[in-house]
């Protein structure tokens, strides 16, 4: 079956640390997306990258940071410079040329940070 | 500047009655994209339908119906004869052309739909 995966579902971690988020697809979507999502919310978008070894900030890049070194998977690591990390965040890859196209998302990965 | 506007926030139907959720947008741009999406309580979001600017034709999917009206801005979605599984998290989209692709969320309306 075709999707997206996210990885953990939840994580917890202590204020000051880095955590890094996992998002794989094996759509051979070329774009992939980061978003966040706070309660009573809508998506913000943190970073996109439509190609591999290539990304660009979001709305809300601030202390965040990501890396695309393979088309199938897009990490995103939330640093200690976030101020508000404790979030719920999404994942979603297109199809890159010739759109916009619509996005698919994974399940999400539940942040907590205490 | 694009957004997106979902100004009903939570509704409650009860079970078999029809609703509609509102969506209006901004845009300078005259060709874009419209989606909706749902996010039932699982959290991942999925897609529902995309529209382009230039297709003003209404569309009719099952119990799905989405009104896309140019001249009010508006791209409204309807359930007919709502069921339990249908209560979730609804987002309106917008994505104009030649702008690498980036989608704007609206708020997102909360729709409890009553057995």
């Amino acid at each position: 079956d075709g999707g997206i995966t996210q990885s953990p579902k939840y994580l917890f971690r202590k204020e000051g640390q880095n955590v890094t988020l996992s998002c794989e697809q094996n759509l051979n979507h070329d774009a992939m997306y980061w978003y966040r999502q706070d309660p009573g919310q809508g998506l913000r978008l943190i970073y996109y990258s439509q190609i591999v070894n290539d990304f660009q900030k979001g709305d809300i890049a601030e202390g965040y940071s990501v890396s695309r070194e393979k088309k199938e998977s897009f990490p995103l690591t939330v640093t200690s410079a976030q101020k508000n990390p404790t979030a719920f965040y999404l994942c979603a890859s297109s199809i890159s040329s010739g759109g916009p196209y619509e996005q698919y998302f994974g399940p999400g990965t539940r942040l907590t940070v205490t | 500047a694009q957004k997106v506007t979902q100004a009903q926030t939570e509704i409650s139907v009860v079970e078999k009655e029809d609703v509609t959720l509102d969506c209006v947008y901004e845009t300078r741009d005259t060709t874009y994209y419209l989606f909706w999406y749902k996010q039932p309580p699982s959290g991942e979001l999925v897609f529902l339908i995309r529209r382009n600017s230039f297709d003003e034709q209404n569309e009719i999917s099952g119990r799905y119906s989405w009104n896309f009206q140019k001249s009010t801005s508006s791209f409204n979605f309807t359930i007919t004869a709502s069921q339990v599984v249908d209560s979730a998290v609804y987002f309106c989209a917008l994505s104009e052309a030649n702008r690498d692709d980036k989608i704007i969320f609206g708020k997102g309306t909360r729709l409890h739909i009553l057995p």
